[in-house]
């Protein structure tokens, strides 16, 4: 099956220095890969989604880049803000009904 | 309703106890899942439906977790004489279309604690 590693666990920042958070996987099928952002206690909700065919998707501060042939994807997060701080998910799916998790990196924006 | 609701939130149960956690998802949502989500780490897929069908059981860990989605709409978790390694939040997601097409919704989950 899938196995999807992410890197860093943790991650602490100074407002407004860019973060990257990296992410690979095994399954070379899989062709959808989500990024979910998971405030403490709170339900995970999508932030930036992309798929196989593209190589990069940029959403305002977010962008996620994806190397198919390393397999590995990667999210950007620019001029970080203290409500960045959250734990984010990577995940892959191969268009079958399990998505995959890694298992998360801490985000920590200080002030 | 607006979004996937979960009940109850907090769950506390000694162990052997059978516990019965409910899923409402968004409503029209065809596709329902639910994942394990310990202490610390990712979630971990546990089962899929595909409106009533159990299309996808394969992670769930023993034959005491069950689920059923009898209508195709709310689904149920069942744990039958708990452990305390089922101690986790139990997060339920439902999804527009069927299997991974898109965005997976995500309810607030179910927090258990077995003693």
């Amino acid at each position: 099956g899938e196995n999807v590693e992410q890197h860093p666990s943790t991650l602490s920042v100074q407002e407004g220095d860019s973060a990257v958070i990296k992410c690979t996987y095994s399954d070379s099928a899989s062709n959808y890969f989500p990024w979910y952002k998971q405030e403490l206690g709170k339900r995970p909700q999508l932030i930036i989604d992309i798929r196989s065919n593209v190589g990069e998707k940029k959403d305002q501060r977010i962008a996620v880049t994806l190397n198919k042939t390393a397999k590995h994807f990667s999210l950007h997060i620019t001029e970080t803000q203290p409500e960045d701080s959250a734990v984010y998910f990577c995940a892959a799916s191969n268009a079958g009904n399990m998505l995959t998790f890694g298992g998360g990196t801490r985000l920590m924006v200080k002030p | 309703g607006a979004g996937v609701s979960q009940s109850p939130r907090y769950k506390v149960a000694k162990r052997g106890q059978d516990v019965a956690l409910r899923c409402d998802p968004i409503s029209g949502h065809v596709s329902l899942f639910w994942y394990q989500q310990a202490l610390g780490q990712g979630p971990e897929f546990l089962t899929y439906f595909q409106n009533e069908a159990q299309l996808d059981k394969s992670g769930l860990p023993s034959d005491r977790f069950f689920a059923e989605r009898p209508e195709g709409s709310v689904s149920t978790l069942k744990i039958q004489r708990t452990q305390q390694e089922d101690s986790a939040v139990y997060l339920c997601a439902s999804s527009l279309a069927s299997g991974f097409t898109g965005e997976l919704f995500f309810g607030e989950g179910s927090r258990l604690t077995v003693l």
